[in-house]
């Protein structure tokens, strides 16, 4: 658990509010993802970035906008959010995409 | 149809049995296929990986391929309590970047 470390862990916010994700991994991975995952439904993958470029983008809303300042680091920016995105965010990397991903403890989100 | 489909379960079996998980895919040129264990709480691990036909085993865990069938499975054998977790398929998509989750199997091994 370590290897992937994010923060907050837990997070309430307004939906005027801005807040954003960060997430760190120690691994020398080269790939770094965001995922949502909500109750009773599948991880919905978000983002992808390898080599620090967004190599994957979902189909996810604008009001959720993610940041790689380097192979390390990964951010997600979250403003005017709806109570819907409440939801457990996890971020994951691997060495490359088509490898192993290893996933931090995620952040538990609540939008009210 | 989803992209990976999983039985949501609960599958449940008493200690010491086999519990089978299995999974259906639609990308039929997917190549990579995971699974992973989640504990209530937690966040996914991963069990095996598996990418050409046929079985892979390691320790109480054996994957099985079948890609003309479209289908994944994994068996645990001799199940114990600490097993229950809710076990997550995932397929590497046939474009390499995208993996696809299925919603999860639940499994409750009885002591």
């Amino acid at each position: 658990e370590t290897g992937v470390t994010q923060t907050p862990r837990h997070l309430v916010m307004g939906m005027t509010n801005k807040k954003s994700l960060k997430c760190e991994q120690h691994l020398g991975h080269n790939a770094m993802y965001w995922y949502k995952q909500s109750a009773k439904k599948p991880l919905e993958l978000m983002f992808v970035y390898s080599l620090e470029e967004r190599v994957e983008n979902n189909s996810v809303p604008s009001r959720f906008s993610p940041e790689c300042p380097n192979s390390s680091h990964l951010f997600l920016h979250l403003h005017t959010l709806q109570p819907e995105d409440s939801a457990l965010y996890l971020c994951a990397s691997s060495q490359d995409p088509q490898d192993t991903q290893y996933f931090g403890p995620g952040t538990r989100l609540t939008v009210l | 149809q989803k992209e990976v489909e999983q039985n949501s379960g609960p599958l449940s079996v008493p200690e010491g049995a086999i519990a089978s998980l299995n999974c259906t895919y639609s990308d039929r040129g997917s190549q990579s296929f995971f699974w992973y264990r989640q504990y209530s709480g937690k966040s996914p691990e991963l069990i095996m990986f598996i990418y050409s036909n046929g079985d892979k085993e390691d320790g109480r865990f054996t994957a099985q391929l079948n890609k003309a069938s479209q289908y994944v499975s994994l068996l645990i054998r001799d199940s114990q309590p600490s097993d229950s977790a809710t076990y997550l398929c995932a397929v590497l998509n046939t474009g390499g970047f995208k993996t696809i989750f299925g919603a999860g199997t639940r499994l409750f091994v009885k002591a």
